[in-house]
């Protein structure tokens, strides 16, 4: 069964910081999604990777995933107040390609 | 992506009681993901939902409580059966089209 884990749990960052939250997965996944998440909302998208190696960039946001490690990063570079929200992974995997998502990361980043 | 429409977006109910919460989507798709969050939780998955079929349920989710409907392929509700104040979840249905997984604005429910 394919359980999906992050780290931490809570990030409090200060403005201009760099920092990465983990997301481990346990078993084969095709893909990889990361999502945000603000107070009160829906889930929006932030990428989608496909396959080992990838590396997919938007502003301050990079993300990568390592297949064979089972693990995916968010690298979060010089942060701002605007990136405050709680940020998930997701792994799809089984017979129906169901996203199992992990545990969240609740960023606040601090002026 | 798809867009869907979701509701209600809140609502409060009576313990004992049932809330179908709707979905449509904008385009014709094959599976439909109905999730819940807890309070301050990560999204947990409920069920997937093929039209035609009856819905496949994870483990821990039974069809007397969380029945769901799937009349076509734009479609889908779930319904929250005799609620407790333990249902008091946010409640999100889901599509994918190619890659992308799309969420609906999420129910709110609070039950007293």
């Amino acid at each position: 069964e394919l359980k999906v884990e992050q780290n931490p749990l809570f990030l409090s960052m200060q403005e201009g910081k760099n920092y990465t939250i983990y997301c481990n997965y346990s078993t084969t996944s095709d893909r990889l999604y990361w999502y945000r998440q603000d107070p009160g909302k829906s889930l929006e998208s932030l990428f989608v990777l496909l396959s080992n190696g990838a590396v997919k960039q938007e502003g301050r946001l990079m993300a990568s995933l390592d297949t064979k490690a089972r693990l995916s990063t968010l690298h979060i570079t010089a942060a701002v107040h605007d990136l405050s929200a709680t940020y998930f992974c997701a792994a799809m995997g089984g017979a129906t390609n169901k996203l199992i998502f992990g545990t969240g990361t609740l960023l606040a980043v601090q002026p | 992506s798809a867009v869907i429409s979701q509701k209600p977006s809140r609502d409060i109910c009576q313990r004992g009681t049932s809330l179908t919460i709707q979905c449509q989507v904008d385009s014709q798709v094959t599976m439909m993901f109905w999730y819940r969050q807890q309070p301050g939780q990560s999204l947990t998955l409920i069920a997937t939902a093929n039209q035609g079929s009856e819905a496949t349920y994870e483990s821990g989710f039974v069809i007397d409580k969380f029945p769901i409907s799937r009349p076509n392929l734009t479609f889908s509700t779930l319904t929250v059966s005799n609620m407790s104040p333990e249902d008091s979840s946010i409640y999100l249905c889901s599509v994918r089209v190619s890659l992308i997984y799309t969420f609906g604005s999420g129910t709110r429910l609070t039950v007293v």
